[in-house]
């Protein structure tokens, strides 16, 4: 069963613009990662946050977890057209032998 | 550079006939696993694998096998491929530690199953 759901499905902004997304999960998480997709590509790993981490930054990225409300956000900050893609939540629950659930993604779309 | 490669890229084949698909790493990850992602219902682990002959079933495996006989490659087997496992599939590798560590994924593989 899926454990992330992302929010919004979709997302269309402005270049320059900041694009947040939402992760929500239902059991207890060693941690929270968040992937992004090109079209049909790979998944690229961007943010990892542990269970006992509140708030983490990379680059123009910053990740918020609250464990107590089973949720996360992704901000990019600044947007590029180049941050075009699908963003997927994943979690690592405990006892799970490292298996990540992901949610099915947010289809962010930066306009030129 | 630390990568997941996998092949083939792309595949059509046909109802029944075996295939296999590689994956390697090159950065000693004792933990490996493989996905497939379908529109609407996001990824799924078939199997995973935590060590050289330790192989196990993940969300999915039913129509897949794997083996794990050396660290570094852990190719998923369709011993008898059907439409529904027309999809994308990825291979990812990870250190096996209990600290959180990302896990680096594959450029995945198409498969269709006509």
């Amino acid at each position: 069963s899926q454990q992330g759901e992302e929010d919004p499905q979709a997302l269309s902004i402005q270049e320059g613009e900041n694009a947040t997304m939402n992760c929500s999960y239902k059991t207890s998480i060693n941690n929270l990662q968040w992937y992004r997709q090109n079209s049909g590509r790979g998944l690229v790993h961007l943010i990892l946050i542990r269970s006992n981490e509140r708030e983490k930054h990379s680059g123009r990225l910053r990740v918020t977890l609250d464990t107590s409300k089973k949720s996360s956000s992704l901000l990019i900050t600044a947007s590029r057209a180049a941050d075009t893609a699908s963003y997927f939540c994943a979690t690592e629950r405990r006892g799970s032998n490292y298996k990540l659930t992901f949610g099915k993604g947010t289809l962010l779309t930066v306009n030129p | 550079e630390a990568q997941v490669t996998q092949n083939p890229r792309y595949l059509i084949t046909v109802t029944g006939k075996k295939l296999t698909v590689t994956c390697s790493q090159n950065m000693n990850h004792e933990y490996m696993s493989w996905y497939r992602q379908d529109p609407g219902l996001g990824l799924r682990q078939i199997y995973y694998s935590m060590n050289v002959e330790v192989t196990d079933k993940g969300d999915v495996p039913e129509g897949y096998k794997v083996s794990r006989k050396e660290k570094r490659n852990f190719p998923l087997i369709l011993e008898s491929p059907s439409p529904n496992q027309t999809s994308l599939y990825f291979c990812a590798s990870r250190e096996n530690s209990a600290e959180g560590y990302e896990q680096y994924f594959g450029p995945g593989t198409r498969l269709t199953v006509t």
